[in-house]
């Protein structure tokens, strides 16, 4: 099946610095991917929408300079949570659409960020 | 807006029970419904999904039936095995939406031997 993979799986840092999470899809192209965040038992939240070649669509709320997307190939859309406070601490998780296929989102493990 | 809803967890169960985790949606229109699992340190994963009124999703022997009349598609099984424990979730696509998907807060399933 198709298989996304997240990078990394766990990151900690200061607060004030920026950090960078990886979604590739491995074994297939996609042309639009997702990035959602997780609060502990709460459902997941959607953040941003990313097209590849085009600029994210984020969600009310959700500041676009805050949390940079990135989605340059259709295997590869990153995001960048910049000047990070202990308030970004979240686990962030990306779902990527088989290009040309139904409309079955195919998620990543997720990415816990702690922020200290 | 549109919603979702569905059962708080965690359930437990004793393994060869019947489950039930109840979801309900409100939204306008048609929408798809989805049910999703996530395994320990996995990725959510489409268990079954259901695009119109009466259908049934299934999978795994899970089966989930759309009921427009009680806005409903409730996830069933007859035998839980252990290997089942995770945390599913219950997700509709909106019909006017680029396949964005609204989820419920999800429910944790715990089948003890």
């Amino acid at each position: 099946g198709a298989v996304v993979s997240q990078h990394p799986s766990r990151v900690i840092c200061k607060s004030g610095t920026s950090v960078k999470i990886e979604c590739r899809s491995l074994d297939f192209q996609a042309t639009t991917m997702f990035w959602y965040r997780q609060f502990p038992k709460q459902s997941l939240m959607l953040m941003a929408t990313s097209n590849e070649g085009s600029k994210a669509t984020y969600e009310q709320g959700v500041e676009k300079d805050k949390f940079l997307i990135n989605h340059a190939s259709l295997t590869l859309s990153t995001l960048t949570v910049t000047s990070a406070h202990p308030e970004d601490s979240s686990f962030y998780i990306c779902s990527a659409l088989l290009a040309g296929g139904t409309d079955t989102q195919y998620f990543g493990p997720g990415t816990r960020l702690t922020v200290l | 807006g549109d919603s979702v809803t569905q059962m708080e967890g965690p359930v437990t169960l004793s393994e060869e029970a019947f489950l039930t985790i109840n979801c309900t949606y409100t939204a306008t229109g048609y929408p798809s419904l989805f049910w999703y699992v996530q395994y320990p340190g996995e990725g959510l994963q489409l268990l079954l999904k259901a695009t119109k009124a009466d259908d049934k999703g299934s999978n795994k022997g899970f089966e989930a039936t759309y009921r427009k009349e009680t806005t409903s598609f409730h996830l069933e099984k007859g035998s839980v095995q252990v290997s089942d424990s995770a945390v599913y979730f219950c997700a509709l696509r909106r019909m006017d939406s680029n396949y964005q998907l609204i989820w419920g807060a999800g429910t944790k399933l715990i089948i003890k031997p």
